[in-house]
């Protein structure tokens, strides 16, 4: 079965500095591999997705992402934040064709921006 | 702005009552989804619609009834509800079909508390 892990529930970060959410997933193929982000009271948003290629993706909002099947790792990264990225972040990976268009979803990790 | 909208953003009902939650998209998506999140957690979904028909249901109680009248509309009947219940309710449309890597689009959700 896939599953997701992001390892860090908190993470606190200056206005400036840069940050990296980490990411594992266990997946028995090439995995397709997504960041979301969700600001308090809405939905998710897709920052970018991994499918083949290029292993670094740019996304939205200046973040890139770089998957590294060797450490089964998709970390997401910013050079640096802004306090309007104070939110919560999920990876996920999928769907399993034979699942259906399942996703399956990291625990999260929740960004705090100190001015 | 999302392009998956979801109504009422907020509904408060008795453990009685009968209510709908729609969710409708103009994308030209054929898989649409139910998720409930609690708070705090990432989304578990509930149910997947593929080209208006009910291809996943998660074991998901019989007082969530779903149904999809066409393929731009997507509602969720609620009868009987527990307080544990109450959630945050996105709806999220996705292509469908031999698209699986295809990424999935939410929308705001419905906060949903029951008394």
């Amino acid at each position: 079965a896939q599953s997701v892990t992001q390892p860090d529930i908190h993470i606190t970060v200056s206005e400036g500095a840069s940050l990296e959410l980490r990411c594992n997933y266990s997946y028995g193929a090439t995995p397709y591999l997504f960041w979301y982000v969700q600001s308090p009271g809405q939905g998710l948003q897709l920052l970018l997705k991994y499918f083949s290629g290029d292993t670094l993706v740019q996304g939205i909002k200046g973040f890139e992402a770089e998957f590294k099947r060797s450490q089964s790792s998709f970390n997401l990264r910013k050079p640096s934040v802004h306090w309007s990225d104070a939110a919560e972040y999920f990876c996920a990976v999928g769907p399993l064709k034979a699942a259906g268009n399942k996703l399956t979803f990291g625990g999260g990790t929740r960004v705090l921006v100190k001015p | 702005d999302t392009e998956v909208t979801q109504t009422p953003k907020h509904l408060v009902m008795g453990m009685t009552n009968k209510k709908s939650l729609k969710c409708e998209q103009h994308m030209g998506h054929r898989a649409m989804y139910w998720y409930k999140q609690k708070a705090k957690k990432p989304p578990e979904l509930m149910f997947v619609y593929s080209y208006e028909k009910l291809s996943i249901n998660e074991s998901v109680p019989s007082r969530f009834s779903p149904e999809c009248p066409n393929s731009s509309l997507l509602n969720l009947h609620l009868h009987a509800l527990q307080p544990e219940d109450s959630a945050l309710y996105l709806c999220a449309s996705s292509q469908a079909g031999t698209f699986p890597n295809q990424p999935q689009h939410f929308g705001d959700g419905t906060r949903l508390s029951i008394l």
